[in-house]
């Protein structure tokens, strides 16, 4: 058990509907990240919050969005689905995020199919 | 856009060999990671590199950062069932972390008993 912990487990949804993924992260950890991971694509980071604020951005589609709350969990959310967005979603999270080299500890993930 | 170039894709292999797999790329890391995925969780970090040319060791895997900082390997002597997984390299650019981690599409590892 990594200490973060990801809701829903799975998800199921249609084409066009809009989802909201839900990471809280370690106890004393600042920095939340989101990645896809795909049988294609593999593990892509999308983006990365550290203490409310956006730090680093990756491959994240316009109709996606996150935030990191005060508290300091955070939500992914993923609109006009499409079939291709089916994958899994992990969060992951580590204490202060610096240059990368800060270790992450990744939740069990979201798997979402879109049908 | 950096890229990681894992190899072998899938490998399977009877408990009590030696297996090495690789970590590839054309640009230059400030550091490089390895994590190991099992069915139904996330990666699981094994070890972070960050000097040229040096090597780690975690019991039974050694873990080396090449020279250049281009490429990564990781060995494991006597395999056992228990390494079974997916294993994944990911980079940090000299971005500073603006960019992310950039991973590789990762090695299927099947150790028989």
């Amino acid at each position: 058990d990594s200490g973060v912990t990801q809701t829903p487990k799975h998800l199921i949804t249609a084409t066009g509907q809009r989802v909201t993924l839900r990471c809280s992260p370690r106890s004393g950890d600042l920095s939340v990240y989101w990645y896809q991971q795909s049988l294609d694509q593999g593990l892509q980071f999308l983006i990365q919050y550290y203490n409310g604020e956006e730090r680093a951005k990756g491959n994240i589609l316009e109709r996606f969005s996150a935030q990191q709350f005060p508290d300091l969990h955070s939500e992914l959310n993923l609109s006009s689905l499409e079939l291709g967005d089916s994958a899994l979603y992990f969060c992951a999270s580590s204490v202060d995020g610096a240059g990368m080299t800060d270790t992450q500890y990744f939740g069990p993930g979201t798997r979402l199919t879109v049908l | 856009t950096q890229l990681l170039e894992q190899s072998p894709q899938f490998l399977s292999i009877q408990e009590g060999e030696n297996l090495t797999v690789y970590c590839n790329s054309s640009s230059v890391f400030s550091s490089l990671q390895w994590y190991r995925q099992e069915p139904g969780e996330g990666p699981v970090l094994l070890v972070t590199v960050v000097t040229g040319g040096e090597v780690k060791k975690l019991k039974r895997l050694t873990f080396q950062f090449g020279d250049a900082r281009k490429d990564s390997s990781l060995h494991i002597t006597a395999a056992q069932p228990g390494d079974t997984g997916l294993y994944l390299c990911a980079g940090a650019g000299l971005g500073g972390g603006a960019d992310g981690l950039t991973f590789g599409k990762g090695t299927h590892l099947i150790i028989q008993p």
